[in-house]
């Protein structure tokens, strides 16, 4: 089924550790974007990518570094964990911005990080 | 600016009751508006969304929302709901990208 999806869907880190998150569309979608969910702070936007070879700081950038070398891969980064950073993260794509064409925003099912 | 501000972090209801979801949102830009639901443990399905034309706008599920643009609001409402509807709510605004609100979580009580 055409969609969006993650790796991994759980993990534990010890602090200071590094771990990459894989992103993959098979949409041809333009745009990909990470999302943070912490309880009661809704999702947040980490990084946004507007196309291939091109990304962009959201709202809460910091601690984190993404790469979209490859059209259908987005990659998220966290160079040194931190227990602050325990979350659910969330990859998404779109045709474009706005969310209007076809199906809009397509959600991945999320990756669960705990950092101890 | 975007932003969207959810005014009610919980709402308890008792089943077949009525049912508003409270968003307000700013822009700076041209907005389109979104609600998503997530059930307990899965990932954010779409309920509705707001483009243009006819404010009232229907989605899955029996829900719809009410686009307003001189209050800046987009209400989500269900007539009546069901134990099924147990879950949390996300109202969005996308312009240059997609910005969430809070969440809101509606806890459906026989």
């Amino acid at each position: 089924n055409a969609g969006v999806t993650q790796t991994p869907k759980f993990r534990v880190l010890k602090t200071g550790q590094s771990m990459t998150l894989l992103c993959a569309q098979d949409m041809n979608h333009e745009y990909m974007y990470w999302y943070r969910q912490d309880p009661g702070m809704g999702l947040r936007l980490i990084h946004y990518s507007v196309g291939e070879g091109t990304t962009a700081k959201g709202e809460v950038p910091d601690g984190y570094n993404v790469s979209r070398l490859k059209k259908q891969n987005f990659l998220l980064g966290l160079e040194s964990a931190a227990p602050s950073q325990t979350s659910v993260y969330f990859c998404a794509s779109s045709w474009e911005a706005t969310g209007l064409r076809n199906y809009g925003y397509t959600f991945g099912s999320g990756t669960r990080l705990t950092v101890v | 600016a975007q932003s969207v501000t959810q005014l009610d972090s919980q709402v308890p209801v008792f089943e077949e009751a009525p049912v508003e979801l409270r968003c307000n949102y700013s822009s700076s830009v041209s907005v389109y508006l979104f609600w998503y639901v997530q059930y307990p443990n899965q990932g954010l399905q779409l309920l509705l969304k707001y483009l243009s034309g006819s404010t009232l706008v229907k989605g899955i599920n029996g829900f719809e929302a009410e686009f307003n643009k001189s209050q800046t609001s987009f209400h989500l409402r269900k007539p009546s709901v069901h134990i099924s509807d147990t879950a949390e709510y996300f109202c969005a605004v996308s312009g240059r990208k997609l910005i969430f609100g809070q969440g809101t979580e509606l806890s459906v009580k026989p």
